[in-house]
Formats: structure tokens, C-alpha cells, sequence
């Protein structure tokens, strides 16, 4: 079966730096999200993407991050000055078409821990 | 603001003792209500979508049900693999974005 791929999936990493989260969609998904939950805590949509530009954000996702697609594959979440309060699991996802009520599949996650 | 209230946030169960989780919502127009089970570390494992008021859709053991202010997910004489936490989202109208609740946490005990 199909499945989103992210890595890594555990980075540690200093107050401070950046870091980018790269994520592997399904193949034939045109639509891709960034969610992310805090240890202990909800599920909190972060932004979507489509067509090569965000089609909605939440507020977290604040100047600190952003989105790309630098490829035919890969989809990424950049944290440009990592706080503590970043850290999380973050997860990857897609669907094949945007809301009509389709499936989002979820990746396995990538564990942020900032110090 | 889209809502979503999942309870009881944890339940024990014996296998094969069946039981019904529950899931209120307060959305602006439902494009469609979630499932999603999660393991510890894991990622959301997609279980059902519903679109409207009194659909129901069925996998193995699990049965999603649908109202106009919440949904139940029933499962019916558990087994300890089915031990997750149960994760209830919904997606409003005009929005691409999933608002979960804090889901419930089932434990089936042998």
C-alpha cells in the first residue's frame, strides 16, 4: 500500500539552528500538509499546500516556517531559528485531490526534539 | 471556530467486551468527520470519513455512525491489538485543514 515517508525520524537539534523536515508524498497526491502535536497534546493543523503554494496556514505557522517543493518528489517544512517550544512530532501528509472530503494519509512522523 | 470533543479520554476493556466511543463537533458547514487510529510514536493509521447525518461505514471490528452534532465509534468484542488511541477530526466548509480532538485512549486487556 501507498504511504507517505518522512525523515528523519528523530532530529535533535540547538536552540537556534534550522531545520528541515522532508516528507515523501504518495505518487499520485496533489495536495500536502504539515501537521504537527506536542507531546501529550492535540493533533494541530499547521499549513497545506497545492500547486506549488500554500492554499491555507494555521497560526502557528508563523515566519519561522516554510514550505517547498523543490522537486518532483519531495515536499519540506523549514524552521528557519528553532525555539524549544518547537519541539514535537511532526507529521507529513497528502491527499490525491483537495477537500471533498478525501482520504489524508499520514506519515509515520519526525520526533523534533530543540534544546 | 471548528470544535471537536472526544470522550471518555480513556477506557479499559475487557476483550471481547464491546463498547462505543464518542465524538461531538461544532463545525460551519462538514465537508466530512474523521477517523484515525494512532499508536504510541506513530503517526494517524486512517480508519473511516463520513460525509452526512446518519451514514455508517463498517471495518472488522470498528463501526463509525454519524449524527448532526456528533459520531460514535463502536467496537464490538475487542481484541488487546486493537489497543490505540482513537483520534476523531473534522474538516470544515471552505478549509483544507483537519481539526482533531484529543482522542480516546482504548486499552483491551487480555
Amino acid at each position: 500500500e501507498p504511504e507517505v515517508t518522512q525523515t528523519p525520524s528523530h532530529q535533535v537539534t540547538q536552540m537556534g539552528q534550522e531545520v528541515i523536515l522532508r516528507c515523501v508524498p504518495i505518487s499520485n497526491h496533489l495536495y500536502f500538509y504539515w501537521y504537527r502535536q506536542i507531546l501529550g497534546q492535540k493533533v494541530e493543523f499547521l499549513v497545506s499546500f497545492y500547486n506549488n503554494e500554500i492554499s491555507e496556514k494555521s497560526e502557528i505557522f508563523d515566519d519561522q516556517f516554510s514550505v517547498e517543493r523543490p522537486d518532483g518528489s519531495n515536499f519540506t517544512l523549514k524552521i528557519r531559528s528553532t525555539k524549544l517550544e518547537d519541539s514535537a512530532m511532526y507529521f507529513c501528509a497528502s491527499s490525491q485531490q483537495g477537500f471533498s472530503g478525501n482520504t489524508i494519509y499520514f506519515g509515520e512522523g519526525s520526533w523534533l526534539t530543540v534544546v | 471556530e471548528d470544535q471537536v470533543t472526544q470522550s471518555p479520554e480513556a477506557l479499559r476493556l475487557q476483550e471481547g467486551e464491546s463498547s462505543s466511543l464518542n465524538c461531538s463537533y461544532t463545525v460551519s458547514g462538514l465537508r466530512g468527520l474523521f477517523w484515525y487510529r494512532q499508536d504510541p510514536g506513530k503517526g494517524p493509521e486512517f480508519l473511516f470519513t463520513l460525509y452526512s447525518a446518519g451514514e455508517e461505514k463498517e471495518k472488522e471490528r470498528l463501526k463509525a455512525t454519524l449524527t448532526k452534532k456528533e459520531s460514535f465509534l463502536h467496537i464490538t468484542a475487542p481484541k488487546p491489538e486493537d489497543s490505540a488511541t482513537y483520534l476523531c477530526a473534522v474538516c470544515g466548509a471552505g478549509s483544507y485543514q483537519l481539526t482533531f480532538g484529543k482522542g480516546t485512549k482504548l486499552s483491551v486487556i487480555p
